[in-house]
């Protein structure tokens, strides 16, 4: 069964900053979807990024922008010009496998500090 | 599109009452998937639908779990008996797909459940 491990539960970073928010995961799939959903205090879930395993080019939205090591099998996320609102947790996914669900990582608490 | 629509927002119920969840999914998607969320489990997939058809029912926890989806745009997730290890945030999540194309999973903003 495929699994998505964050080893960062809790992550800080000052504000206007760059922070960076691991993930990995295991598969024996070729093609598959890894995404990033972002879960404020609201506790309503976002997308905040969305990668294909088929393109070789890392998905960028804005200042979130992800780094893809397909063989390594670890995907990463780049936060850049971290702002207040960025405060949240952090959920790395993965689709994939003929499966119709989205696997979910822990995930990561991520503070910004003023 | 309004999103995916959870009620209720809150809800608080005392040991052995039935609990009923309600989620309207996007129109036009075609998968609807229930979770719950809980700090010691995190997000778990209890259930998910493809054309209002059950599809895995394996993270349904026990017999005390039930859910229905008697049309495209309408879907419960019942408790009966409930219990205080229920307590949780209870999330319904939609997404279609196309051939070749998976599309993200859009979540309602969940229901806190406390069981008392």
């Amino acid at each position: 069964a495929q699994t998505v491990t964050q080893s960062q539960p809790e992550m800080s970073v000052q504000e206007a900053e760059t922070v960076t928010l691991s993930c990995t995961y295991d598969t024996s799939e070729s093609d598959y979807y890894l995404f990033w959903y972002k879960q404020p205090p609201s506790r309503q879930m976002i997308l905040v990024i969305r990668q294909e395993a088929y393109k070789q080019q890392n998905a960028t939205e804005n200042r979130f922008s992800v780094n893809f090591q397909k063989a390594a099998k670890s995907f990463s996320l780049k936060i850049s010009d971290s702002q207040l609102g960025d405060a949240a947790m952090y959920f790395c996914a993965y689709f994939g496998g003929g499966s119709e669900k989205l696997v979910f990582g822990k995930g990561t608490k991520l503070t910004v500090n003023p | 599109d309004a999103g995916v629509i959870q009620s209720p927002r809150h809800e608080v119920t005392e040991m052995g009452q039935e609990v009923t969840l309600r989620c309207k999914p996007i129109s036009g998607h075609d998968y609807l998937f229930w979770y719950r969320q809980t700090m010691m489990r995190g997000l778990e997939l209890l259930i998910y639908f493809n054309n209002n058809v059950p599809i895995d029912d394996s993270g349904m926890p026990e017999d005390r779990f039930s859910a229905k989806m008697p049309n495209a745009s309408f879907s419960t997730l019942k408790i009966q008996p409930s219990e205080p290890r229920d307590s949780a945030v209870y999330f319904c999540a939609s997404s279609f797909r196309l051939a070749g194309y998976i599309d993200e999973q859009f979540f309602g903003p969940g229901t806190r459940l406390t069981v008392l």
